[in-house]
């Protein structure tokens, strides 16, 4: 285990449900992230947070909106999704250096999210 | 713009012999290079990253990369494979910027190892 855990671990929803999918990190990180990972394509970053403050949003559409209360955890939450949003959904997190770029992420299980 | 290129989708090996799943890199500073794998309905894992230093590093279960800055690569390498290594490896760049948390990823590699 790598520290990190997300849950739930599956989730169907329909385009006009609203959920969430949360994470936490119990290693102490002050750096946490969502990534978007669809199959045969790269892992998308979507959102990153620097002591609960959002530093880097990738053009994400406004249907996914994160949240970070504190340091140990993130959530999205999901609202009016589209069938192509039906991905793998991973968090991570790490400790922020000095040096910034040198720092390792620690990833979650992932959730497996369907729209129907 | 920073990219990085794993130019196999699958690579099969059989159990015991060498195994090297490639990755090349492009960037305009210096980059710090990371392994990462996934095994089925898991999340990554980290392998092994490359810094600063030797260009040899070595990472966990018995896996290596090699830094080549003249070709830029940073192919993943085991000397010897077993069945178990069989997942989707991720090789991943990022540059030191003001946005130095990003990472890149590459589109993975399929390992299979076979009895």
């Amino acid at each position: 285990e790598t520290g990190v855990t997300q849950t739930p671990r599956h989730l169907v929803m329909g385009m006009t449900n609203k959920k969430s999918l949360k994470c936490e990190q119990h290693l102490g990180h002050n750096a946490m992230y969502w990534y978007k990972q669809s199959a045969k394509k790269p892992l998308e970053l979507m959102f990153v947070y620097n002591f609960k403050e959002q530093t880097e949003n990738n053009s994400v559409p406004s249907r996914f909106s994160p949240e970070c209360p504190n340091s140990s955890h993130l959530f999205l939450h999901l609202h009016t999704l589209q069938p192509e949003d039906s991905a793998l959904y991973l968090c991570a997190s790490s400790q922020p250096t000095r040096q910034g770029a040198t720092d390792t992420q620690y990833f979650g299980p992932g959730t497996r999210l369907t729209v129907l | 713009a920073q990219s990085v290129a794993q130019p196999e989708d699958q690579v099969n090996v059989a159990e015991g012999n060498p195994l090297t799943v490639k990755c090349t890199y492009s960037v305009s500073g210096n980059p710090y290079l990371f392994w990462y794998v996934q095994y089925p309905n898991r999340g990554l894992q980290f392998l092994l990253k490359y810094i600063t230093g030797d260009n040899l590093v070595k990472g966990s279960y018995g896996f290596e990369a090699e830094f080549n800055k003249s070709q830029t690569s940073f192919h993943l390498k085991k000397p010897s494979a077993l069945v178990s290594d069989s997942a989707l490896y991720f090789c991943a760049v990022r540059v030191l910027t003001g946005g130095g948390n990003k990472l890149t990823f590459g589109t993975g590699t399929q390992l299979k190892v076979e009895l």
